[in-house]
């Protein structure tokens, strides 16, 4: 059974990087066949697609973000991270990370998510 | 990007009614559409990719229709687990887009 976890700090004071890792079990990321994404959802808005990343490491970030956005791959821990440099608190919200098989622009495992909150 | 328009924004339903939750897209996307449970502090879960395909698991009374811009999640006889908020989400292209939810209550 695939299973995903995100881990990281749940306060981010404002100008700061938020930095998130999601730990994937069950499923290999150096496998292929998958892209391995960041998703997010703010208080009250709808969920929003960050980006995501593929085992060779190539990336795809959802343009709004794409200056601040990075996601990397650590394929010895199966593990893959996002940062989100210089956060407002508009950033505060609950960051999923989650698999969508390759070519196909679906979401089928997402971990259960991780509030960070923006705040000095 | 691609805007995503769900209605209603609301319902409330019984026990074995049939529901209907309606997506509409702001430009063709052919059969690229995905529906999604999400119940209270939880994570997202996949019900239906590629406008009508069941995702493994997930019970048959739930089935999705539609292509181009305009499309519909059915559930045939609505059970107290089906209680949430769904969510219409586009694969046509990046940056990949959500609808706003509809909230569904039981009754």
């Amino acid at each position: 059974q695939v299973q995903l976890q995100e881990s990281g700090p749940g306060l981010v004071k404002p100008s700061q990087t938020l930095s998130l890792t999601c730990t994937v079990s069950g499923a290999s990321i150096s496998s292929g066949g998958y892209y391995w994404t960041w998703i997010r959802q703010q208080p009250g808005k709808a969920l929003e697609w960050i980006g995501y990343i593929y085992y060779s490491g190539d990336t795809y970030y959802n343009p709004s973000l794409r200056s601040r956005v990075t996601i990397s791959v650590d394929m010895s821990k199966n593990q893959f991270s996002l940062n989100l440099s210089s956060v407002t608190a508009a950033d505060t919200a609950v960051y999923y990370c989650s698999r969508s098989p390759r070519g196909q622009g679906y979401f089928d495992y997402w971990g259960q998510g991780t509030l960070v909150t923006v705040s000095s | 990007d691609i805007q995503m328009t769900q209605s209603p924004s609301s319902l409330s339903a019984s026990v074995g009614d049939r529901v209907t939750i309606t997506c509409r897209t702001s430009q063709s996307i052919s059969i690229y559409l995905n529906w999604y449970q999400q119940t209270p502090g939880k994570a997202p879960k996949l019900l239906i990719y590629a406008a009508s395909s069941l995702q493994s698991g997930v019970p048959s009374r739930f089935s999705g229709s539609g292509s181009g811009t305009e499309f519909t999640l059915t559930i045939s006889s609505l059970q107290p687990e089906d209680f949430g908020t769904y969510y219409c989400q586009q694969s046509y292209n990046t940056p990949y887009t959500f609808g706003q939810g509809t909230k569904l209550d039981i009754k």
